[in-house]
């Protein structure tokens, strides 16, 4: 059983489109993330949700959208997408947002906008 | 502004030797420290951790040292084992701050046979 599993894994696409990523973690844990790996390898934080609430949202562009249905999903979706959007996005998830402690990580979805 | 630094892309080492993976940060708030390991194709897994009331933790064949005074932390491996070969980022955070982590931008260690 995946602990942190995101869809798709790979995603090619035009500039322009939206596109989504989900995300579902099976751990039981309050706090969500998405993160991104820029092509210079920069692990970055996007967001986070604690128990569907928004507690951390980094300077991102407002195309980005993450929706957080119940405290096990939380999805990313995409406007408008560009190229430099092109990068390996992961979702996690943690016990406890107080501490940061240990994240458990997705598999990454790889997004390539042409 | 990059607060955590990893200035060696790559290592190589030989089976059986330490491997050591160094890590420097500029933040003086950050007082929480960990180790992932990440394969190709996989999301980073966590490995290990310190605290900055600690200056060493130790677990299997990993041991984190942190030298709060130099900002500097490294992970030792060891013996190294082919397995080990893998993408290893560092990161660091402040406790009960949020829970917002900053990575390095990874070594990729080489373990040969």
């Amino acid at each position: 059983d995946t602990a942190v599993s995101q869809t798709p894994k790979y995603l090619v696409t035009q500039m322009g489109n939206d596109k989504s990523i989900k995300c579902e973690q099976n751990l039981g844990h309050d706090t969500m993330y998405w993160y991104k790996q820029d092509s210079k390898k920069f692990l970055k934080i996007m967001f986070s949700y604690n128990n569907k609430e928004l507690i951390i949202n980094e300077t991102v562009p407002n195309r980005f959208s993450p929706k957080s249905p119940d405290k096990a999903h939380l999805n990313l979706h995409i406007n408008s997408l560009e190229l430099g959007d092109s990068a390996v996005y992961f979702c996690a998830s943690s016990q406890d947002p107080l501490s940061p402690g240990e994240l458990f990580f997705g598999e990454g979805s790889r997004l390539t906008v042409l | 502004d990059q607060q955590v630094k990893q200035n060696s892309p790559s290592l190589s080492v030989q089976e059986g030797r330490i491997s050591i993976l160094n890590c420097d940060y500029t933040n003086s708030m950050f007082d929480y420290f960990l180790w992932y390991k990440k394969y190709p194709a996989e999301g980073p897994t966590f490995l290990i951790s310190i605290s900055s009331i600690k200056d060493k933790n130790e677990d299997g064949r990993f041991t984190v040292f942190l030298n709060k005074s130099a900002k500097h932390l490294s992970l030792h491996i060891v013996p190294s084992q082919p397995g080990d070969s893998a993408v290893y980022f560092c990161a660091a955070s402040v406790l009960f701050g949020n829970e917002k982590l900053t990575f390095g931008t990874g070594t990729r260690l080489t373990i040969i046979p």
